[in-house]
């Protein structure tokens, strides 16, 4: 079983910085690398898929990087309606798993 | 529009057994996978497992083979999450959503509660 472990667990920082998160996994994925973002009592909502590829509806300054085994989701100037938790997944041979969580608060 | 829509909030004692369901509108339901998601207070999300309701092909995780049980029924556009002996540790959030080959869970849940408690 592949396991995702996200940096940092938390990250404090203000409306307009930029965000850099990383997801490492402890085998390199195929390239069904997603990011998801989940607020308080909401369910997770698709940010990132296919490592690169924005879901449906999502602004541009959500963007997905990396290959083997680092991934990185960059938001390029926060708004403050990201602050939330941000996970990665992947999902190989329809075996998946999260990473832990990264908690993006505002500072 | 593509919706999921699951069962309410259930309270059960341990020992107890459990079916939740997670209902689905707007698209084929015999043409993508429904993945199951737990998430326990205040945690992060863990993969259940998933199910191919065309044949219902299931695949669990393997930190969850044995403890539920994951079925469809076509007829109704229904999956389900069962337990046969519910245990004070499953009291969580679970989430289903759609998982397709391309775009991974672009669908999802609103969330059932199940809390055991004696």
């Amino acid at each position: 079983e592949i396991v995702l472990t996200q940096s940092p667990d938390t990250l404090s920082l203000s409306p307009g910085e930029r965000a850099t998160l990383s997801c490492r996994a402890s085998q390199s994925v195929s390239g069904y690398l997603a990011w998801y973002q989940q607020k308080p009592g909401q369910a997770p909502r698709l940010l990132i898929y296919d490592t690169f590829t924005r879901a449906t509806g999502i602004p541009a300054r959500f963007s997905g990087s990396g290959s083997g085994t680092d991934f990185t989701l960059t938001i390029s100037s926060l708004e403050p309606e990201d602050f939330a938790v941000y996970y990665c997944q992947q999902r190989d041979n329809w075996s998946g798993s999260f990473g832990q969580g990264t908690r993006l608060e505002i500072k | 529009e593509v919706q999921l829509v699951q069962s309410g909030a259930e309270v059960r004692k341990p020992g107890e057994s459990l079916k939740i369901s997670c209902k689905v509108s707007g698209y084929s339901f015999t043409s993508h996978w429904i993945a199951w998601v737990r998430q326990m207070p205040g945690k992060g999300l863990e993969w259940m497992g998933i199910i191919y309701p065309r044949d219902s092909d299931t695949r669990y995780s393997p930190s969850f083979l044995g403890q539920v049980t994951i079925s469809a029924d076509q007829s109704i556009n229904t999956a389900y999450l069962q337990w046969s002996s519910l245990k004070a540790s499953d009291t969580a959030m679970y989430y289903c959503a759609r998982l397709v080959a391309v775009a991974d869970l672009d669908y999802w849940g609103q969330g059932t509660l199940v809390t055991v408690s004696s």
